[in-house]
């Protein structure tokens, strides 16, 4: 089955203790990326990648890290979580040819809670 | 950088009613324009796209949109709503980095 997958689904955690939280695709999409959704602002895009060792900040990229050593996986790093970093989060995936990059499959998401 | 406004938080339908939910674009050129729909606890998935061409796209679970420039809209429609339908509506907008800016979504509650 084609899909996203993110673990943990569910993470409680302490402020400063460093953490991660992978995804992978399984779709051999060549862009990944990731989102935080928070109540009233929506989604809002955190880093992408367009390919192998390629990412690049989004909106909202202060207090993360990525890496994209492999194609089907796309791991976000929080080094030093704070609790405004307390969210959920979506990593995503699409086919890297042109506007169709647009079209996105989403993970079911992991819930993030700094303490 | 490209928006999109949903003007209503929430929307309570009757089953078998019909249903149109808002978008409202801010784009200068031809937007790429999507609906997401996320059920409770679950992902984010694609509804319908608008790249180009006709104005009227059909998607799945019998959901339609119609992208009108004059309006800069691209409102989301279905005949007739049936209660699995319930969960959050998502329109975004494409922007550079191929990211997808999402509005703030719309609650779809419906009724017996």
């Amino acid at each position: 089955e084609a899909q996203v997958t993110q673990n943990p689904r569910y993470l409680i955690t302490v402020t400063g203790k460093k953490l991660t939280v992978t995804c992978s695709q399984n779709m051999n999409h060549e862009y990944m990326s990731w989102y935080r959704q928070d109540p009233g602002l929506g989604l809002r895009q955190i880093y992408y990648s367009m390919n192998v060792e390629v990412t690049d900040k989004g909106d909202v990229p202060e207090g993360y890290k990525v890496s994209r050593k492999e194609k089907r996986n796309f791991p976000l790093i929080l080094e030093s979580p704070s609790p405004n970093q307390t969210s959920l989060y979506f990593c995503a995936s699409s086919f890297g040819s042109g506007i169709h990059s647009y079209e996105q499959y989403f993970g079911p998401g992991t819930r993030l809670t700094v303490t | 950088a490209q928006s999109v406004t949903q003007p209503d938080i929430h929307i309570t339908v009757s089953e078998g009613a019909s249903l149109e939910l808002r978008c409202n674009y801010s784009y200068g050129a031809t937007p790429y324009l999507f609906w997401y729909v996320q059920s409770p606890g679950q992902g984010l998935q694609l509804l319908l796209k608008y790249f180009s061409g006709d104005t009227l796209v059909q998607g799945i679970k019998g959901f339609e949109a119609e992208f009108k420039r004059s309006q800069s809209s691209f409102n989301l429609r279905k005949p007739s709503v049936h209660w699995s339908d319930a969960a959050e509506y998502f329109c975004a907008v494409g922007d550079s980095g191929y990211a997808l800016n999402f509005g703030k979504g719309t609650s779809l509650l419906v009724t017996p």
